[in-house]
């Protein structure tokens, strides 16, 4: 099984809509990221978590919101999407020591 | 803020051929620079990873070459295969609790058979 999951892998919903992506990892790290990925933009953060009770804003943190559950799960939420929140989103993981990290999957994010 | 260049942004190469990719960094305070391979339809995985005290670092046909100096890194793959093709990303990291990382904007690299 993947270490780290995220759902669901494609969305296609409405300008306004609420939309919950979620992120689970079973490799026990403590530290959990977002990421949105466009064309010639690379990857950029999005929210970060060092724990459940730790929660800091990205550089594009702007019309999302984040929940740490629980140390495996980390969801984000667009409290009401709009078409340029269109995107790939990358949910990724590193231990304490920080240095590498592991993505999921990705979610193909679609606002029409 | 770190801000990281990368070029080229696409990159067309025979099979058997070598390829280069570049980065840049802007902070002289980041200290750890992994490159990361996605293939598509998934998410990046890191390949290759080097520290500021390190010139150069080999893994069997990938090696990464850091010049602190001049602020730049780069990802070298010889003997080029299909499988290579994907996007690659460069990163860079700054020391201390957090590392937060900044990314390169990626090369999509095309190995043709």
């Amino acid at each position: 099984d993947a270490d780290v999951t995220q759902t669901p892998r494609n969305r296609i919903t409405k300008t306004g809509k609420r939309i919950m992506l979620e992120c689970s990892q079973t490799k026990g790290h403590d530290r959990m990221y977002w990421y949105r990925q466009d064309p010639g933009l690379g990857l950029r953060l999005i929210y970060y978590s060092f724990d459940v009770k730790d929660i800091n804003k990205g550089e594009i943190s702007d019309g999302y919101s984040v929940s740490r559950q629980a140390q495996a799960k980390f969801s984000l939420s667009l409290e009401s999407a709009i078409p340029n929140q269109t995107a790939l989103y990358f949910c990724a993981t590193s231990d304490l020591r920080g240095g590498t990290q592991y993505f999921g999957p990705g979610t193909r994010l679609t606002v029409l | 803020g770190e801000n990281v260049e990368q070029h080229p942004s696409t990159l067309s190469v025979q099979e058997g051929d070598s390829a280069v990719i570049k980065c840049t960094y802007s902070d002289s305070a980041s200290n750890y620079f992994p490159w990361y391979k996605q293939e598509l339809g998934k998410g990046p995985q890191l390949i290759i990873d080097i520290r500021s005290n390190v010139g150069e670092k080999k893994d069997q046909r990938i090696a990464v070459t850091l010049n602190k100096t001049a602020k730049h890194f780069s990802l070298h793959i010889t003997e080029t295969q299909p499988e290579d093709s994907a996007v690659y990303f460069c990163a860079a990291s700054l020391g201390g609790g957090y590392q937060k990382v900044t990314f390169g904007t990626g090369t999509k690299l095309q190995v043709i058979p």
